[in-house]
């Protein structure tokens, strides 16, 4: 069955340094998502992402941050200057068609010391 | 600062039990229903899905209830496994918004063998 993958599986980057979240979505899907979860609470909408561009973002998506397809596979989330509140699970996820169908990886949990 | 984690609901069966999770979804609008179970370290997993038109959808041992009129989304777990032992999430999509999920608290259920 086809997967998202995401790596690495665990970061730990000192607080002020940039992180870079990569994922491999599913290969025919279209839309492309990152969510974030911090531990013991829901998880939290990021951006969205079609056709090459932001379609939507959250409040919690400031200039920190960033995405983008490089290539024809891989759909990373940056983070610039990564703050203690930073620390989570980070969740990519994509689907053929908006809002339906999604495919989640097993995220990446980025420790910030 | 500290991340306080919120106190999940949970719910603790025996095993061979039925189990049923419940969840208010909050906007009348949305059409979209998924439920998702997220074991310890992992990444969301698809269970069942189930669209406004429809009431009650069954895969195996699952079943969906959907009640539009109070908003209320159910998950029935029939002959629970301690395998089904994980936090289960409600999200809902809803027909503007981008159809970005929107999740719910989740709900912690343990089984007891």
């Amino acid at each position: 069955e086809p997967e998202v993958t995401q790596t690495p599986s665990h970061q730990v980057t000192q607080m002020g340094q940039e992180v870079i979240l990569r994922c491999v979505p599913i290969s025919n899907h279209l839309y492309f998502y990152w969510y974030r979860q911090i531990l013991g609470q829901k998880v939290e909408f990021l951006v969205s992402f079609y056709n090459n561009e932001i379609s939507e973002k959250s409040e919690i998506f400031d200039d920190q941050f960033s995405v983008e397809r490089p290539d024809g596979s891989n759909f990373t989330l940056k983070i610039r200057s990564t703050k203690l509140e930073d620390s989570a699970m980070y969740f990519c996820a994509s689907s053929v068609r908006q809002g339906d169908g999604y495919t989640f990886g097993s995220g990446t949990r980025l420790t910030v010391v | 600062g500290e991340n306080v984690g919120l106190h999940l609901p949970t719910l603790s069966v025996q095993e061979g039990d039925n189990s049923i999770i419940n969840c208010a979804y909050s906007n009348s609008a949305s059409d979209y229903f998924i439920w998702y179970k997220q074991e310890s370290g992992k990444g969301p997993q698809f269970i069942i899905d189930i669209r406004s038109n429809m009431d009650k959808r069954q895969g195996q041992r699952v079943t969906v209830l959907l009640n539009k009129t109070v908003k209320h989304l159910s998950l029935q777990i029939a002959a629970t496994q301690p395998g089904d032992s994980a936090v289960y999430f409600c999200a809902e999509v809803n027909a503007g918004n981008n159809r970005k999920l929107i999740w719910g608290l989740g709900t912690s259920l343990a089984v007891n063998p």
